[in-house]
C-alpha cells in the first residue's frame, strides 16, 4: 500500500445520497485506477485514468463518475448511491508508473462503503 | 470468457504443509499476477509473471505462467501462520491491457 492513500476508510450512506471517494498517490505515476471488490468476486475495474485530465470506463462504470484534476489525485463519485454499490473500493496505481498496459499495481487500503 | 476461475475457494492446512492454488481461463493473458490480501487491507503483490512458461520464486512462494497463457499456479512451501489471508490471481488481457481478477483463495493455517 506504499504511496497510495484513500479517504474515508469507512462510510455509510442512505440510498440516493452522494459522496466522493478520494485517492492520492505520491509516486508521480501517470496511471490510476478505481476497483470495487465484492464477496466471492474478483476485483472489477470501474474507471481508470492514463494521465492527468483523461479518464476511461472500465468493466463496471455505471453509477459512478471520476475526476483526475491533477497527477496526484483521482476521485470517484457516487451521485445517487444505491444498495448495489455497497462494496469495498480500492484505488491503485501501476508499479511501473506510466504504462497503463504494463503492469502490476499498488493498491490503497480501501474504502468500505455501505449503502442502506 | 474473460473471467478467471480460481481454485480452491478456501483451504485449511497445518503449519508446515505445502499449498497449491491455481487460476484458469478460456482467454489468453499477457501477464499473470498473484496478490495477497490481509483483512482490512488492499492487495499486495507477491509475484508477477510476464512470459508463457515462466517460473518465478519469491522466498517460499513459487508461481508459473502456463504455456497456453490461460492459466497460472501459485505454490507456498512450508506454510507458516502469517501466510493466512486471501490470495488473488490477476491476468492482463492482451488487446486492451485490462486486468481481470480471480475471486480469491482464503487460506487458513493452523499452528
Amino acid at each position: 500500500n506504499a504511496g497510495v492513500t484513500q479517504t474515508p476508510k469507512f462510510q455509510v450512506l442512505k440510498t440516493g445520497q452522494s459522496m466522493t471517494l478520494q485517492c492520492a498517490q505520491d509516486m508521480n505515476h501517470n496511471s490510476m485506477y478505481w476497483y470495487r471488490q465484492d464477496p466471492g468476486m474478483g476485483l472489477r475495474l470501474i474507471y481508470y485514468s492514463a494521465s492527468e485530465g483523461t479518464t476511461d470506463k472500465g468493466e463496471v462504470p455505471n453509477g459512478y463518475n471520476v475526476s483526475r484534476l491533477n497527477k496526484r489525485e483521482f476521485s470517484l463519485r457516487l451521485e445517487s448511491a444505491a444498495p448495489s454499490q455497497t462494496s469495498v473500493y480500492f484505488c491503485a496505481t501501476p508499479i511501473a508508473g506510466g504504462n497503463i498496459i504494463a503492469d502490476t499495481q499498488y493498491f490503497g487500503p480501501g474504502t468500505r462503503l455501505t449503502v442502506l | 470468457g474473460q473471467q478467471l476461475n480460481q481454485s480452491p475457494q478456501s483451504m485449511f492446512i497445518q503449519e508446515g504443509e505445502d499449498v497449491s492454488m491455481n487460476c484458469t481461463s478460456s482467454s489468453i493473458f499477457n501477464t499473470w499476477l498473484w496478490y495477497k490480501q490481509d483483512p482490512g487491507e488492499g492487495p499486495v503483490l507477491l509475484i508477477a509473471l510476464y512470459k508463457a512458461g515462466e517460473l518465478t520464486s519469491n522466498g517460499r512462494l513459487t508461481a508459473q505462467f502456463g504455456t497456453t497463457r490461460k492459466d497460472s499456479f501459485l505454490n507456498i512451501s512450508a506454510s507458516i501462520p502469517s501466510d493466512v489471508g486471501i490470495y488473488f490471481c490477476a491476468g492482463q488481457l492482451p488487446y486492451n491491457g485490462d486486468m481481470r481478477f480471480g475471486a480469491g483463495t482464503r487460506l487458513t493455517v493452523k499452528p
